[in-house]
């Protein structure tokens, strides 16, 4: 069974810092990998996927994030957080089911801003 | 842009009541999820349709039912109402295509209270 394993649960960055956030999945096949965010009392918003090519991806809001094979790992990372950046973030696996299947996420990190 | 939206934003609910959750997209997504996130827990699969009347269970479907007459429209059902239901339920559509989980795309949510 897939899994998704995020191991911090908060995370305290001053603004202008540097950020990753890191994600471990468990997939037996190709991971098909997503970062979402979520503001409060809002819906998710996807920030960035990896299906397949370049290991490095880009997403929106400055964010980019890392498939490495040999470590099961997908991190998020920001050069320079924002104080909208305070946010609760999500890893996401999910299978070649042809999208039918849901993804699994990881319980998320809470990312705090100090200014 | 893909546009997914539920029917309440908040509601509160008397124990033993029968409570419809709905959502809607207008981007002819063939797949739709329903998911509970509770803190610490994140994000947990409920059911999800991958057509028309169609509907898999997901990881937790105790207690709820799902309907999908339309294909934009996929309703959440609680038969029997219990205050352990109480929960934020996120909707997400995502599009059916060859060879992958493509990313889902989630409403605003629905926060669910149950008394």
């Amino acid at each position: 069974a897939q899994s998704v394993t995020q191991p911090d649960i908060h995370i305290t960055v001053s603004e202008g810092a540097s950020l990753e956030l890191r994600c471990n999945y468990s997939y037996g096949a190709t991971p098909y990998l997503f970062w979402y965010v979520q503001s409060p009392g809002q819906g998710l918003q996807l920030l960035l996927k990896y299906f397949s090519g370049d290991t490095l991806v880009q997403g929106i809001k400055g964010f980019e994030a890392e498939f490495k094979r040999s470590q099961s790992s997908f991190n998020l990372r920001k050069p320079s957080v924002h104080w909208s950046d305070a946010a609760e973030y999500f890893c996401a696996v999910g299978g070649s089911g042809g999208g039918a299947d849901g993804l699994t996420f990881g319980k998320g990190t809470h990312l705090i801003i100090q200014p | 842009d893909v546009k997914v939206t539920q029917s309440s934003r908040y509601l509160v609910k008397r124990t033993g009541e029968k409570v419809f959750l709905e959502c809607v997209q207008d981007m002819d997504h063939e797949n739709m999820f329903w998911y509970r996130q509770d803190p610490g827990l994140g994000l947990r699969l409920i059911y999800f349709s991958y057509d028309v009347k169609m509907k898999e269970k997901g990881d937790i479907p105790e207690g709820y039912s799902v309907s999908r007459e339309k294909k934009e429209r996929f309703s959440l059902i609680l038969e029997s109402a219990s205050t352990n239901q109480t929960s934020m339920y996120l909707c997400a559509s995502s599009s059916a295509r060859w060879g992958g989980a493509y990313e889902q795309y989630f409403g605003p949510g629905t926060r669910l209270t149950v008394t």
